[in-house]
C-alpha cells in the first residue's frame, strides 16, 4: 500500500517570503501522479500543483513550484511571495497510475499560517 | 455554474440512528468519491464509484454503505453500525477513473449528539 508523509504538521512564514513544504511517499510502482491541494478554513479543497511521475521537469503554477526527486520519493511545494490568503492546510496526495481504481492517498497535511 | 454540491452543510445525528449525505455534481464526471477527515489527519476514502451502478469499497468502508443509479449523484448513508461517526465528509469527483484531478465539494460536517 503507498503510503504519504508529511513531517511538518506547522509551519509559519511572513507575507512574501518564501516557504518550502516537505512530502515523502512510498511506493513500488513507476507510473504515478503526485498532487498538493490547499484546504483553507472554508475547508473547500482546492488542487495547488500536480505532477506526473512520468515527467522529469517539475510543475510550477504561479507562484507555486514542486522539487520532484523521484529516487528520494520526495515532492516538496515551495511557495514563492507568500500571501496571506496561502493561509491553509496543505495536503500531498499520491495516485497510483497503474490501477484501474483510482485511490487519492492523502498526506496529514501541514497548517501554513503566512504572518503579516 | 457546474460543480459538485454536498448537502446539508451540518447534520447531526443521534446514536442508533442512520444518516444519508448527499452528493450531487453537474459536471457529467464518471467517477465519484467519498472521504472522511478527521482533526490532524489527512483524508481517508471512504467508497468510490468509476461507473453507474458500480463502487468499491475504499481503506475504511466497514458502517458506511452507498448507491451509484445516476451518473450525477453518490449518496453516503453512515449506518449504526460506524462506531465514531463524527467527522467532516468530502465527496468528490473526477472525468475519469484514472483522474488526474478531483474536484471537490463543500463537505458536510456529521455530529452524532
Amino acid at each position: 500500500a503507498q503510503t504519504v508523509t508529511q513531517s511538518q504538521p506547522e509551519m509559519s512564514v511572513q507575507e512574501a517570503e518564501t516557504v518550502t513544504l516537505s512530502c515523502t511517499y512510498d511506493t513500488s510502482e513507476s507510473n504515478y501522479y503526485l498532487f498538493w491541494y490547499k484546504q483553507p478554513p472554508s475547508r473547500q479543497m482546492i488542487l495547488v500543483i500536480r505532477q506526473e511521475a512520468y515527467k522529469q521537469q517539475n510543475a510550477t503554477e504561479n507562484r507555486f513550484s514542486v522539487n520532484f526527486q523521484k529516487a528520494a520519493k520526495s515532492f516538496s511545494l515551495k511557495i514563492s511571495d507568500s500571501q496571506l490568503g496561502d493561509t491553509a492546510m496543505y495536503f500531498c496526495a499520491f495516485m497510483n497510475g497503474e490501477t484501474s481504481g483510482s485511490r487519492l492517498t492523502f498526506g496529514e497535511g501541514t497548517q501554513l499560517t503566512v504572518n503579516p | 455554474d457546474g460543480g459538485i454540491t454536498q448537502s446539508p452543510k451540518y447534520l447531526f445525528r443521534k446514536e442508533g440512528q442512520n444518516v444519508t449525505l448527499s452528493c450531487e455534481q453537474n459536471l457529467n464526471h464518471d467517477a465519484m468519491y467519498w472521504y472522511r477527515q478527521d482533526p490532524g489527519q489527512g483524508l481517508r476514502l471512504i467508497y468510490y464509484s468509476q461507473i453507474v451502478n458500480d463502487f468499491q469499497k475504499g481503506d475504511i468502508a466497514e458502517g458506511y454503505s452507498v448507491s451509484r443509479e445516476k451518473k450525477e449523484s453518490f449518496p453516503l448513508t453512515v449506518t449504526s453500525a460506524q462506531k465514531n461517526p463524527t467527522a467532516f465528509y468530502l465527496c468528490a469527483s473526477s472525468i475519469s477513473p484514472r483522474l488526474t484531478e478531483a474536484f471537490f465539494g463543500q463537505g458536510t460536517r456529521l455530529t452524532v449528539v
